[in-house]
């Protein structure tokens, strides 16, 4: 079966080092999202990409970048890890179809913590 | 950002009761979706609405597409424990291209 894979699961890091945060799919979708969600703040889109060689900008977007070369991941990175990015991490991903195109399906999450 | 108002922020029912939450925005959506996350894990499609005015269920779930285009309203029949979790409702407003605007979240939690 299809699905979307995040990992690490949960991951402690220091303030200061890079973090890359993986995200597999196999639904062959062209849209994949990254999201981080904290507690008073719901569900906050950092960057998505529309297909190969496609990122953009959400709306907390600083302190983060991706890239996308390939249709199956869209690896999170935290440049330099800051105190205040500690939160849970969602992949999601959407795909073509006249009705499906807007249905983002998510990953498990992964829990960072930056000490 | 913007974000979806969702009501009731929690809500504490017995098993067996039915459950209404809503979600509403000032802007007018072309879809509406309703989530569920439980602890621990992603949140999960429970349904999708694409027309004003419809009305879909899925088990004991049913949604509705408000006629503004400005809401949407999520039932649950006959509740049972696992139907604890936290309820998002997104939706997506033309033009944004399959970006959705999530909801602040409704907690439900069932006792017996």
């Amino acid at each position: 079966d299809a699905e979307i894979t995040q990992s690490p699961r949960h991951k402690i890091t220091e303030t200061g080092r890079q973090v890359t945060l993986a995200c597999h799919q196999t639904w062959n979708h062209n849209n994949m999202f990254w999201y981080r969600q904290d507690l008073g703040h719901g569900l906050r889109l950092i960057h998505y990409s529309y297909g190969v060689q496609d990122t953009n900008k959400g709306e907390v977007s600083d302190g983060y970048s991706v890239s996308r070369s390939n249709t199956e991941d869209l690896p999170l990175t935290l440049e330099s890890a800051a105190s205040s990015q500690t939160s849970v991490y969602f992949c999601a991903s959407s795909g073509r179809g006249s009705s499906s195109y807007n249905e983002q399906f998510f990953g498990p999450g992964t829990r960072l913590t930056v000490l | 950002g913007q974000q979806l108002n969702q009501s009731p922020q929690s809500m504490f029912i017995q098993e067996g009761e039915d459950v209404s939450m809503n979600c509403t925005s000032s802007s007018i959506f072309n879809t509406w979706l309703w989530y569920k996350q439980d602890p621990g894990e992603g949140p999960v499609l429970l349904i999708a609405l694409y027309k004003a005015g419809e009305l879909t269920s899925n088990g004991r779930l049913t949604a509705q597409f408000g006629i503004t285009r400005k809401d949407s309203f999520l039932n649950i029949s006959a509740s049972i424990p696992s139907d604890v979790g936290i309820y998002f409702c997104a939706g997506q407003q033309a033009g944004t291209a399959s970006k959705l605007t999530f909801g602040t979240g409704t907690r439900l939690q069932v006792t017996l």
